[in-house]
């Protein structure tokens, strides 16, 4: 069965620190690979994705992503964090073989310390 | 112009009632979903419809029912709400499994 997992419930960085948001996925191909914000209170913003091409990718406000196929990860990094980016981050898959069906991660909570 | 909405953004309501949420998503996409986020921030799915087929997580109770009138909507109606329904609902829509854009949530509560 399709699983994603996010390894870090709760990561706490300083401002201005790098940051690495781990996301591992188990399916027999390549699915389609997302990344996705939700700030308090409101709905899910897409910040990358990965479909083919490039394992590295760039999404908005800063962030990338690179997606390893030996090792089934598709991490998200920031080379300096802002108190802004503190949010909730998912990892998705998307997956087209019975339907159209996406598997999210359980989510990895975001503090940022001044 | 928002790209999808849902109605209302807030539900309280008593054990026991029938409810319904509003989802419409004008970005002419051909699938949409159901989701409940609980407490901890877990995104579980509930629904995938598309105009072929419904997809539905086995583990959502037969209580939970979506209805589409049209391509554009995707309407969540609960039938005799329990405690533990009390949850964030967001309704989301995409091209097959392309990007999923969100609503953005109904917070339901149930007393």
């Amino acid at each position: 069965a399709q699983s994603v997992t996010q390894p870090d419930i709760h990561i706490t960085v300083s401002e201005g620190a790098s940051l690495e948001l781990r996301c591992n996925y188990s399916y027999g191909a390549t699915p389609y690979l997302f990344w996705y914000v939700q700030s308090p209170g409101q709905g899910l913003q897409l910040l990358l994705k990965y479909f083919s091409g490039d394992t590295l990718v760039q999404g908005i406000k800063g962030f990338e992503a690179e997606f390893k196929r030996s090792q089934s990860s598709f991490n998200l990094r920031k080379p300096s964090v802002h108190w802004s980016d503190a949010a909730e981050y998912f990892c998705a898959v998307g997956v087209s073989n019975t339907g159209n069906q996406f598997y999210f991660g359980t989510g990895t909570s975001l503090t940022v310390i001044p | 112009d928002t790209a999808v909405s849902q109605t209302p953004k807030y539900l309280v309501t008593q054990m026991g009632n029938d409810k319904s949420i509003k989802c419409e998503q004008n970005l002419g996409h051909d699938t949409m979903y159901w989701y409940k986020q609980d407490s901890k921030k877990f995104l579980k799915i509930m629904f995938s419809y598309n105009n072929k087929e419904l997809i539905i997580n086995e583990t959502v109770p037969n209580r939970f029912s979506p209805k589409s009138p049209d391509k554009a909507h995707l309407n969540l109606h609960i039938n005799s709400l329990e405690l533990g329904d009390s949850a964030v609902y967001f309704c989301a829509s995409s091209f097959s499994t392309d990007t999923q854009y969100f609503g953005p949530g109904t917070r339901l509560t149930v007393l």
